[in-house]
């Protein structure tokens, strides 16, 4: 199985900051990588898939980049609404693989 | 807009059967370009794959609980399922179906999911 390492775990931010969360992945995974949003007692939603490809209804200010095993989820002007936990998941094989999740909150 | 929704028993018992129904509505389940998935999460941690279905009946399961699982779709009603037996209390989690869509190879549409509790 590819194992999906996230960092940090958790990162406490102000409205406005730029956040940037990383996700690594055991072996080459070319851009077969998702990014997820989840807020409590919700399902994940989607926002970027194939490593930069923002997802239709995702805000513009979510992007996401990396090639291989390293990847990074940017929140260039952090809103109210995106404190949430963020997850990544691989799509090159299977099991499918998620990360251990990124919780955001405020500082 | 394509929905989904788990239903099924939200407590059942050590040893027994989990059964769970994801039904698909607003598209057909019989479409090529997906596979119908389930995923789960423990309270409190993160997201663990289970399984996938394709709309011809061919699978794919996580080996950590292949020896247990069957997932099987229903393409005249519109629906997929997932049996789990033997269940413990590691197996208490929010049950999510959702759809693997292959033109993103991503989950883009998810059901609101459902709370399975194992206890006698």
């Amino acid at each position: 199985d590819i194992q999906m390492t996230q960092s940090p775990s958790s990162l406490s931010a102000s409205v406005g900051d730029r956040v940037t969360i990383t996700c690594r992945a055991s072996q080459s995974i070319n851009r077969n990588l998702n990014w997820y949003q989840q807020k409590p007692g919700k399902a994940p939603k989607l926002l970027i898939f194939a490593a930069f490809s923002l997802q239709s209804g995702a805000p513009s200010r979510f992007s996401g980049s990396g090639y291989g095993t390293d990847f990074t989820l940017t929140i260039s002007s952090l809103q109210p609404e995106d404190f949430a936990t963020y997850y990544c998941q691989e799509s090159y094989s299977t099991p499918r693989t998620f990360g251990q999740g990124t919780k955001l909150d405020m500082k | 807009q394509v929905q989904l929704q788990e239903s099924g028993p939200g407590l059942v018992k050590p040893s027994q059967t989990l059964s769970l129904m994801c039904t698909v509505s607003g598209g057909s389940i019989s479409s090529g370009d997906y596979y119908w998935s389930w995923i789960r999460q423990p309270p409190g941690k993160g997201l663990e794959w289970i399984g996938h279905i394709d709309y011809n009946g061919g699978t794919s399961y996580n080996p950590s609980l292949k020896s247990r699982l069957t997932i099987s779709v229903d393409t005249s009603n519109n629906h997929f399922s997932l049996n789990l037996n033997s269940v413990t209390a590691a197996d208490m989690a929010v049950y999510f179906c959702a759809r693997d869509s292959l033109t993103r190879d991503a989950f883009d549409v998810w059901g609101q999911g459902t709370v399975v509790t194992v206890s006698s």
